[in-house]
């Protein structure tokens, strides 16, 4: 059964650092992998999605990375803006018709 | 393009009483999903529709649980009776079928207070 892990539950930041999103799953053998942000009393929103056969996704500020062997991807935010703030959540699909299967979830706060 | 919708928003209700939630998906998004999420956790998948038709509910707890997807288009997801358990977000996705990436677009959920 495949599990997803995020670390750490929650984050606060000054404006403008740089920070790192991390999120682990059990099972290697996955279809993709997604990060998606939910702000409060909203829907989740996706960010990037990156394929099994990719490394990397670029999307503005923010770049992630998977590496599938070792079940790690991690989303990286470049000079951190308060807009920021929100809970951030990766998910894995197995194969392509599969369910999406969520991690908890950061907890991300930039200070002005 | 009009998103998701889902309503009502918020819904509070006392536990052995009955509820229900309605979607209607982006037009077009023949694949339709319900996840519950509770506080604190990431969501979880209850049922996946393509058109009107079941793909996956094994993590439905059919014992209370009911959705249905008429016509293939609007769905309505119902808990009969509700559980204390039970209070969460509801949320409701879309998705076109087929292609490499099959993203997901999410609606702003119903969030269910069982007392």
């Amino acid at each position: 059964k495949q599990e997803v892990t995020q670390i750490p539950a929650a984050l606060s930041v000054p404006e403008g650092e740089n920070l790192v999103l991390n999120c682990s799953f059990t099972d290697s053998a996955i279809y993709n992998l997604q990060w998606f942000r939910q702000d409060p009393g909203k829907g989740l929103t996706s960010l990037l999605l990156i394929q099994s056969s990719q490394r990397e996704q670029t999307s503005g500020r923010l770049n992630a990375s998977l590496d599938k062997s070792s079940g790690r991807s991690t989303l990286y935010i470049a000079a951190s803006q308060p807009g920021d703030s929100a809970t951030y959540l990766c998910a894995v699909k197995e194969t392509s018709g599969s369910r999406l299967t969520f991690g908890e979830g950061t907890q991300l706060t930039v200070n002005p | 393009e009009a998103g998701v919708a889902q309503s009502p928003r918020y819904k509070i209700i006392e536990k052995r009483q009955s509820v229900a939630f309605w979607c209607n998906p982006i037009s077009g998004h023949a694949t339709l999903y319900w996840y519950q999420q509770i506080l604190g956790q990431g969501p979880k998948l209850l049922i996946q529709f393509q058109n009107n038709g079941v793909v996956d509910d094994s993590q439905l707890p059919k014992d209370r649980f009911s959705a249905e997807r008429l016509k293939g288009v609007d769905s309505t997801l119902k808990i009969q009776p509700a559980k204390l358990e039970d209070s969460a977000v509801y949320l409701c996705a879309s998705s076109r079928p087929g292609g490499a990436k099959n993203i997901q677009y999410f609606g702003a959920g119903t969030r269910l207070s069982v007392l």
